[in-house]
């Protein structure tokens, strides 16, 4: 059973276009979504995380939306850069467990 | 600022041979997780822990064992190596739960 489904698996877009990745996760018990960034040959990293309390939240280029309603989350990357190309997973956990669940990931490219 | 640190970084087993990765962290962190990742599947949660001499299972667990000995390390054992556990492997902690989880860099385990 999937509790987190990601897309798309693999993105290429244009410096300087809008890099945008889903997440649509099932459990209403979910209270904390984070986005991490990898890049080849290194762990998984922080880049941005909501809580449920608030429907957008940004940091530089990098903005969540979250829709509550609709149980899904996504990443929108403004003015992609190459050094953005990297693969991104969300991420989903709620306070009554102690772990966190992944999705399968998305594979950006940013052409120069 | 060392982080979360795991050993080995490379690993080339034998069917049936065993081995013990170790991950160790300098964040005074209470919980701390062992991943597996593999292309198409994200990361799945092996086992876990949530302090000082406690593990739980996650969502893959046969195959693997663990131990929490001390705060600072947690071990993921392998006892009879099997080709289905080639992987990437992820140690990570977080301070708190829903938080942000840190990992360490990986190590690529090959199983022959």
């Amino acid at each position: 059973q999937q509790q987190v489904k990601q897309s798309p698996q693999s993105l290429i877009v244009q410096k300087g276009g809008i890099s945008i990745i889903n997440c649509a996760y099932e459990n209403t018990a979910f209270d904390y979504f984070p986005w991490y960034q990898q890049f080849p040959g290194k762990g998984p990293a922080l880049l941005i995380a909501i809580r449920p309390d608030v429907s957008e939240k940004k940091e530089g280029r990098f903005t969540i939306s979250f829709n509550k309603s609709a149980k899904q989350f996504s990443l929108h990357i403004m003015d992609s850069q190459p050094g953005d190309s990297a693969t991104y997973f969300c991420a989903v956990s709620s306070s009554g467990t102690y772990k966190y669940i992944f999705g399968t990931g998305t594979r950006l490219k940013v052409l120069a | 600022n060392a982080g979360v640190t795991q050993t080995p970084k490379f690993r080339v087993l034998k069917t049936g041979q065993s081995m013990t990765l170790l991950c160790a962290q300098d964040m005074n962190h209470e919980y701390m997780y062992w991943y597996r990742q593999d292309p198409g599947m994200g990361l799945r949660l092996i086992h876990y822990s949530v302090g000082e001499g406690t593990t739980a299972k996650g969502e893959v667990p046969d195959g693997y064992n663990v131990s929490r000995l001390k705060k600072q390390n947690f071990l993921l054992g392998l006892e009879s190596a099997a080709p289905s556990q080639t992987s990437v492997y992820f140690c990570a902690s977080s301070y708190l739960l829903n938080t942000e989880a840190f990992f360490g860099q990986g190590t690529r385990l090959t199983v022959v």
